[in-house]
């Protein structure tokens, strides 16, 4: 079975620009959760979304926002790019609600100039 | 901040020596869970334990867990040149899933 993809593998925008990463999950897994990880630091949970729903939010701004679809895939928005959201963005799968043995993806580098 | 802290920040030990990373969180936990990046991709899972169990072994890992002291330790034991990556520790605290910001393992042949 295929593990959990991401696309792009890498993107460039400038401030202001607007940007969405996809991200399909391990066949079978409810769940994905989207995490960005900034040079150096470990990743930070932005979104956990299960059947659809949002069930757990990190501390983002309003200028990420996610969704999933009936597939399981999600896309992960973010508008109104600032430098500052530079860093890898990863998507993680797993099958139940709680996060537990999470799978990730390889990431999304995505550089704001 | 419900961040947790790993110590040291960066070990470098030769092949065949055990390795031990440690992990601090704030508050109450679901469980806990280490993981292991490569060159800045993605994070594999290597083990978790749960707030109710003390220690776990997973080949040559062995994870501690001391909720009094809210703290943890990965060992891998008989190192390896292919060990060398980043670990992470990670509380699950329900709604919210917290990395610490990482151990840099190096392992020399």
């Amino acid at each position: 079975d295929a593990g959990v993809t991401q696309s792009p593998t890498h993107l460039i925008k400038t401030r202001g620009q607007q940007v969405t990463l996809r991200c399909s999950p391990i066949s079978g897994h409810k769940s994905v959760s989207w995490y960005q990880q900034v040079l150096g630091q470990g990743p930070q949970f932005i979104f956990q979304y299960y059947e659809k729903e949002e069930r757990g939010r990190g501390n983002f701004p309003d200028r990420f926002s996610a969704r999933q679809f009936p597939n399981y895939s999600s896309e992960l928005n973010v508008n109104a790019l600032l430098l500052g959201d530079s860093a890898l963005y990863l998507c993680a799968s797993s099958s139940g609600t709680r996060l537990e043995t999470q799978y990730f993806g390889p990431g999304t580098r995505l550089l704001v100039l | 901040s419900q961040q947790g802290e790993e110590d040291p920040q960066a070990l470098s030990i030769q092949e065949g020596e055990n390795a031990t990373m440690n992990c601090s969180y704030k508050t109450s936990i679901n469980n806990l869970q280490w993981y292991r990046q490569n060159s800045g991709r993605g994070l594999v899972h290597l083990i978790l334990i749960r707030s109710n169990e003390r220690e776990k072994h997973s080949g040559r890992l062995r994870v501690t867990l001391d909720t009094s002291k809210k703290s943890s330790s990965l060992l891998i034991t008989a190192s390896r040149a292919a060990d060398t990556a980043s670990y992470f520790c990670a509380t699950d605290y329900g709604q919210n899933f917290v990395f610490g910001p990482g151990t840099r393992l190096s392992v020399l042949p």
